[in-house]
């Protein structure tokens, strides 16, 4: 079954104002991490964040972890067009498997 | 240089026809992997090799074969394509298999005709 599920599927914003995704999951994790793609291409990798943290910033990312909800938020500031890109989540709770959500659409009107 | 790197990039086929895509990967890692991305974006993983060995496979008709001749190449091979094979095909590598850091391949769009 699919381990994480963003929301919202997709977001439209300006530039300028944040975005922030959501991503909840079911079972129990080692690392919860975050990747963009753009359109046409592969998947990149953003930002790892372990069980045991709360809270992780990369540049104008910040990823939030509360494991007692079984969630997590990505959370783009001063957002510009060339952030918009399909971000997904993705979890290590089944196996030694990393399992992506849907993804959620993110549009950056300039 | 492309860390990891998968052809080709486009693939329109008919049905019946066997086709394959190779993948290889200059990062020196221990494992590979094989997602298919579908219309909806949603990506599953196929098949997983840790050292050439097979480590993950996922419940896929046994059309698809992965190859890994070594650990920096894995090929996947698809026999009598369907319609429904038509998706995208990352090819992926990681050092470990639990849990780390994925770099991916650009995909190769296969459709089905």
């Amino acid at each position: 079954s699919q381990q994480g599920e963003e929301d919202p599927q997709a977001l439209s914003i300006q530039e300028g104002e944040n975005a922030t995704m959501n991503c909840s999951y079911k079972t129990s994790i080692n690392n919860l991490q975050w990747y963009r793609q753009n359109s046409g291409r592969g998947l990149v990798h953003l930002i790892l964040i372990r069980s045991n943290e709360r809270e992780k910033h990369s540049g104008r990312l910040r990823v939030t972890l509360d494991t007692s909800k079984k969630s997590s938020s990505l959370l783009i500031t001063a957002s510009r067009a060339a952030d918009t890109a399909s971000y997904f989540c993705a979890t290590d709770g089944n196996g030694n498997k990393l399992v992506f959500g849907a993804g959620t659409i993110l549009r950056v009107k300039s | 240089d492309t860390a990891v790197s998968q052809t080709p990039k486009y693939l329109v086929t008919q049905m019946g026809n066997d086709k394959s895509i190779k993948c290889e990967q200059n990062l020196g890692h221990d494992t590979m992997y094989w997602y298919k991305q579908d219309s909806k974006k949603f990506l599953k993983i196929m098949f997983s090799y840790n050292n050439k060995e097979l480590i993950i496979n996922e419940t896929v008709p046994n059309r698809f074969s992965p190859k890994s001749p070594d650990k920096a190449h894995l090929n996947l091979h698809i026999n009598s394509l369907e319609l429904g094979d038509s998706a995208v095909y990352f090819c992926a590598s990681s050092q470990g298999a639990t849990g780390n850091t994925i770099y991916f391949g650009e995909g190769s769009w296969l459709t089905v005709v």
